[in-house]
This record gives C-alpha cells, structure tokens and sequence, in this order.
C-alpha cells in the first residue's frame, strides 16, 4: 500500500546550523509533495512544496529536494533558529481529490 | 490575513455522545477535508468533500461519521455515537484546487470519556 514516512524521529541541532529533514515515500505516481510545520497545540502549517517535474525548490531559508529515483525527499533548513522547533511532516497528494497523505513526523529541537 | 477557523477549540464528550465539530473554510475555496491526528501520531485524512459531495474517505471515516456544508460559509463532521478511540484532534483544511496549498485550521481536540 501507499506509505509515506520519516527516518528519524528527533533531530537535535545547534542554534545556526543547518538541518535536514528526510522522508521517504512508496507511491511513485505521487506527483507533488509538501512540507508542514507543527508547532505544540496548533495545526500543520505549510512550509514548502514541490511537484515531480522538479527535484529541486527554494523557499526563505529552506530547500526541498525530491529524488525520485529512491523515492526521496527532505527538507533543509540553513541557519536553523529557535522557532524553527517543531514537528516537521512530509505529505504526499494522494490523489487527485488533494487527499494528502502525511509521515510519521519529525521533532527537530534548537539548541542555543 | 485570510484563515481557516475551527470551534470549539476543545470539545469533551461521554462516550456515545453525537458531536459536530465546525469549520469556517477560507472564503474563496472549493475543497474542504477533514483530518485527524491521535496525540503522539501523524496526521490522518478522513474526508474530501467537493462541489457539495464527498469525493474520497478513508476507513477511518465509517457511517458514525458525517459532512455537510449546511449554508455557504460552514463545514461540519458529526460523529454520531463517540467511542474512546476518537479521541483525538481534529483538522479542518481548505484550499482552491488539489495542486494548490492547502490550509489547516488550528483544530478542535476531541475528548471522549
């Protein structure tokens, strides 16, 4: 079945460091991805997205990059920052009704 | 700037208790779903519903769930007879197409004792 999930639970990062985020999905007729950005107690927020027809996107301070040969993408945070600390989630478009469907998750914490 | 309302921001329910969760979907879309998320998992759909019809749920979304768009601002989930398990949060998201972002509400966390 369809599937789309995180490798690594927590990531941990120092305060102006870079992070990356992976994730990996199964369907490969998925044709756009996106990023969320939990924080504690409120709804996914959207970060960043991309469509299969590009393996690479630039947002303010993030990156996506979609390899869909591996059926991989991640997300790359540059300068990372205290309020970037929350759950980050992949989600794939699951069809064409914009059904999305999420990862496992992503707890990334700053370090000061 | 335009957003996706949600009430009650915290709803607690005895088990088998009919529940509606409300939504104010931004103002110009066309897709609205509803999404859930048990504490400590990732976010799960139940429901597209799209030119006043369901267009895809889940098996989560079984016949103790329901949608409507009563009037051309609102979008509920009634849960007819709550069990335990649907404790959880419960997301609203809307947007203008399936290729566009989509946006989430803040959620109503749903408490069934």
């Amino acid at each position: 079945g369809e599937s789309v999930g995180l490798h690594l639970p927590t990531l941990s990062v120092q305060e102006g460091d870079n992070s990356i985020i992976n994730c990996a999905y199964s369907n490969s007729a998925s044709d756009y991805f996106i990023w969320f950005k939990q924080e504690s107690g409120k709804g996914p927020q959207f970060i960043i997205d991309i469509r299969s027809n590009m393996d690479k996107r630039q947002g303010q301070r993030v990156t996506v990059l979609l390899n869909k040969t591996v059926k991989h993408l991640s997300l790359q945070i540059a300068a990372t920052q205290p309020g970037d600390s929350a759950v980050y989630f992949c989600a794939e478009n699951g069809s064409n009704t914009g059904k999305l469907i999420f990862g496992q998750g992503t707890t990334l914490q700053v370090k000061p | 700037e335009p957003e996706v309302t949600q009430t009650p921001s915290h709803q607690v329910t005895q088990m088998g208790q009919e529940v509606i969760l409300r939504c104010v979907p931004i103002s110009n879309h066309l897709y609205f779903y509803w999404y859930r998320q048990i504490l400590g998992q990732k976010v799960e759909f139940l429901v597209s519903f799209y030119n006043n019809e369901i267009s895809e749920k889940s098996e989560i979304f079984d016949d103790q769930f329901s949608v409507e768009r009563p009037d051309g601002s609102n979008f509920t989930l009634k849960i007819r007879s709550t069990k335990l398990e649907d404790s959880a949060m419960y997301f609203c998201a809307s947007h203008t197409s399936p290729t566009n972002e989509q946006f989430f509400g803040p959620g109503t966390r749903l408490t069934v004792l």
